[in-house]
C-alpha cells in the first residue's frame, strides 16, 4: 500500500505569512495527489487536484506543486479564514490514502 | 447543484452491523463520470477511505476493512449504502459519503455533511 507522510503535523503562522506543507508518497504516484481543507465540524473541501490544479472558486493564494513522491501545498499569504486542517490524498491505485493532516493556526 | 446526505442510526451496539445510506440530490448517481465513496474520521483523527462503488455496482474496498464492508447502490432511489459488520468501539467515527470525480484527479469534490456513529452497548 502507498503511504503518505505529511508534515508538519501542525504549524503556527502570522496573518500574511507564507505557509508550506509537504506530503511524501512511499512510491511514485506521478501527479495523482489532491489537497483538502477541513474546518472544525465540517466536511473536507477540495482545494487542489492533480497536484497543482486549483478547484473552481478556490482563492489563488492556495497552490500545489510536485510529482513523483514529493509534493508541496502553499498558502501564499495566510488569512484568518484559512485556519483549518489540511490533508493530502493520493489516488495512484485502487486504494485512496490520506496524509495525517496539518493543523494550521494563527500565531 | 449536487448534494449528498448521509442517514442512519447514530448508535450501534458492538458486534452488530452499521448501516448508512447516502442520498444524492441534484444529479444522477448513474452518471458514468463518478464513483461514490464512504470515508470516515474518528474524533480528533485523520480521514480513512472505506471504499467506493460505481453505478454498475463495481466496488473497491480498503483492504484493512474489506472483510467487513459492503457498499451497494440503488439507482432507482439515487442512493448508495454502507454496511460494516462486527463493529467495535474502534469503528466510532464521523462517516462521510463523497463523490469521486474521475475527470478531475479522482478527487472527492462533493461531500455529505457527515454523520456521527457511536459504537457502544
Amino acid at each position: 500500500d502507498i503511504q503518505m507522510t505529511q508534515s508538519p503535523s501542525s504549524l503556527s503562522a502570522s496573518v500574511g505569512d507564507r505557509v508550506t506543507i509537504t506530503c511524501q508518497a512511499s512510491q511514485d504516484i506521478s501527479n495523482y495527489l489532491n489537497w483538502y481543507q477541513q474546518k472544525p465540524g465540517k466536511a473536507p473541501k477540495l482545494l487542489i487536484y492533480d497536484a497543482s490544479n486549483l478547484e473552481t472558486g478556490v482563492p489563488s493564494r492556495f497552490s500545489g506543486s510536485g510529482s513523483g513522491t514529493d509534493f508541496t501545498f502553499t498558502i501564499s499569504s495566510l488569512q484568518p479564514e484559512d485556519i483549518a486542517t489540511y490533508y493530502c490524498q493520493q489516488y495512484d491505485n485502487l486504494l485512496r490514502t490520506f496524509g495525517q493532516g496539518t493543523k494550521v493556526e494563527i500565531k | 447543484q449536487v448534494q449528498l446526505q448521509e442517514s442512519g442510526p447514530g448508535l450501534v451496539k458492538p458486534s452488530q452491523t452499521l448501516s448508512l445510506t447516502c442520498t444524492v440530490s441534484g444529479g444522477s448517481i448513474s452518471s458514468g463520470s463518478y464513483y461514490w465513496s464512504w470515508i470516515r474520521q474518528p474524533a480528533g483523527k485523520g480521514l480513512e477511505w472505506i471504499g467506493r462503488i460505481y453505478t454498475s455496482g463495481s466496488t473497491n474496498y480498503n483492504p484493512s476493512l474489506k472483510s467487513r464492508v459492503t457498499i451497494s447502490v440503488d439507482t432507482s432511489k439515487n442512493q448508495f449504502s454502507l454496511k460494516l459488520s462486527s463493529v467495535t468501539a474502534a469503528d466510532t467515527a464521523v462517516y462521510y459519503c463523497a463523490r469521486e470525480w474521475l475527470a478531475m484527479g479522482h478527487a472527492f469534490d462533493i461531500w455529505g455533511q457527515g454523520t456521527m456513529v457511536t459504537v457502544s452497548s
